[in-house]
């Protein structure tokens, strides 16, 4: 199994631009979770979903941000505009029920200047 | 209180010894327990789960303390390759029956000395 893949690895962009991010997870996973990691706020839930839908989307910063699973094997979160504090480590993870043990991708490092 | 709290270290410890931290929690209602570790610019690694009744795997013993609202890892025999920040996971469940994910600890942060 590959695993959780994530894409991109890393993302540098400007203020202002759009940033996708792109996650497939672990075929018959039917959980699928969005964190972000800082140094100063740890790994905090952006947004889970539970067989394609999204069940718990309270830490979703603000209305810049939005999620989507349009099938059981792609995940997608988007950033719109992008502003300098965003930047962060997003990882997507997924498992067999929110309460399992969950696997992690290797992350996106988004840059935002 | 703070919802999942642990100690941040780091923990300088010489290898070979015997290192334990713990991990609070605060929703007596918690019911699933982990602990995560995560390497230096690395993506968390699932370590182990943690049972009512403690479990042991190889050099490592994770403990519940369900009164006191607390875990715990313990690593023997220290090796260099334990360096790492260990996180502590536990579900929260969510006031008025929403369903409820896995909250992360910071970590706490062990170094492994020569």
């Amino acid at each position: 199994d590959a695993g959780v893949i994530q894409s991109p690895r890393h993302e540098v962009t400007e203020m202002g631009q759009e940033v996708t991010l792109r996650c497939k997870p672990i075929s018959g996973h039917n959980s699928l979770f969005w964190y972000r990691q800082t140094m100063m706020r740890g790994l905090e839930l952006l947004i889970y979903f539970n067989n394609n839908v999204p069940i718990d989307d309270s830490g979703m910063p603000e209305d810049r941000f939005s999620a989507k699973m349009p099938n059981a094997s792609f995940s997608t979160l988007k950033i719109q505009p992008s502003e300098p504090r965003d930047s962060a480590v997003y990882f997507c993870a997924s498992s067999l029920g929110p309460l399992g043990g969950y696997t992690f991708g290797s992350g996106t490092r988004l840059t935002v200047v | 209180r703070k919802e999942v709290e642990q100690d941040p270290g780091p923990f300088n410890v010489p290898e070979g010894a015997t290192v334990a931290f713990n991990c609070t929690y605060s929703n007596s209602a918690s019911q699933s327990f982990f602990w995560y570790r995560q390497d230096c610019r690395k993506e968390p690694k699932l370590l182990m789960s943690v049972y009512s009744s403690g479990n042991e795997d190889g050099r490592f013993t994770a403990q519940l303390n369900r009164a006191s609202q607390y875990i715990s890892l313990l690593i023997r025999d220290s090796k260099l390759s334990d360096s790492a920040t260990y996180l502590c996971v536990v579900n929260i469940p969510k006031s008025g029956g929403g369903a409820d994910g896995l909250t992360f600890g910071k970590g706490t942060h062990l170094i492994i000395q020569p």
